[in-house]
């Protein structure tokens, strides 16, 4: 069954330093989305991606955080310069079509700010 | 106030009975969904609703525009159902809003 990978698994950086997460949607996918979830709360969304370019974006996703599709396969996430409070575990996610509705999540990366 | 609550926020429940879970939520919605959050992170999609009811196995998700309410319920439930079931509607942009989940443990 086709399913949406992420790496790495966990990461743990340094503050300040840039890290990049990375996402392979399902390949017949055109809809991806960045999703987090500081431990022990709810998941939050970050961003959605849609040919080629943002389709919306929440008040987390300041200027610290951006979003590429550098190569057609891979959906990645990029944080600039982290915080103590980026640490989370971030989920990607793909969809089909606008209205087919199901989502499918990658397994996370879990990133750790120190 | 929250946009998406959901109850209860943690049940218990023997093998074999009924679960329900609720979701209320206060935003004008295109869609809502049921996602399933193992115990190691992961999160499966379960049902994406706009109207009606949809049955899959042993779990049934309903939503009731009107009232702005969903249920999703469990049959003959089984320790492996044991998880957190969380709600999230989308807005009619591209954004899901999550509840904060239902821990449900289901012991034998």
């Amino acid at each position: 069954e086709p399913e949406v990978t992420q790496t790495p698994s966990h990461q743990v950086t340094q503050m300040g330093q840039e890290v990049i997460l990375r996402c392979v949607p399902i390949s017949n996918h055109l809809y991806f989305y960045w999703y987090r979830q500081i431990l022990g709360q709810k998941v939050e969304f970050l961003v959605s991606f849609y040919n080629n370019e943002i389709s919306e974006k929440s008040e987390i996703f300041d200027d610290q955080f951006s979003v590429e599709r550098p190569d057609g396969s891979n959906f990645t996430l990029k944080i600039r310069s982290t915080k103590l409070e980026d640490s989370a575990m971030y989920f990607c996610a793909s969809m089909e079509g606008a209205n087919t509705g199901e989502l499918f999540f990658g397994e996370g990366s879990r990133l750790t700010v120190l | 106030k929250n946009e998406v609550e959901q109850s209860p926020q943690n049940l218990t429940a023997q093998e074999g009975e009924f679960i329900t879970i609720n979701c209320s939520y206060s935003v004008g919605i295109s869609a809502l969904h049921w996602l399933q959050q193992h115990p190691g992170g992961g999160i499966v999609s379960l049902f994406m609703l706009s109207s009606g009811k949809k049955k899959h196995g042993r779990l049934i998700a309903t939503i009731n525009i009107q009232e702005k309410h969903s249920s999703l319920h469990i049959t003959a439930s089984h320790p492996r159902d044991s998880a957190v079931y969380i709600c999230a509607v989308r807005l009619n942009t591209d954004k899901l809003i999550f509840g904060t989940g239902t821990r449900l443990q289901v012991f034998p």
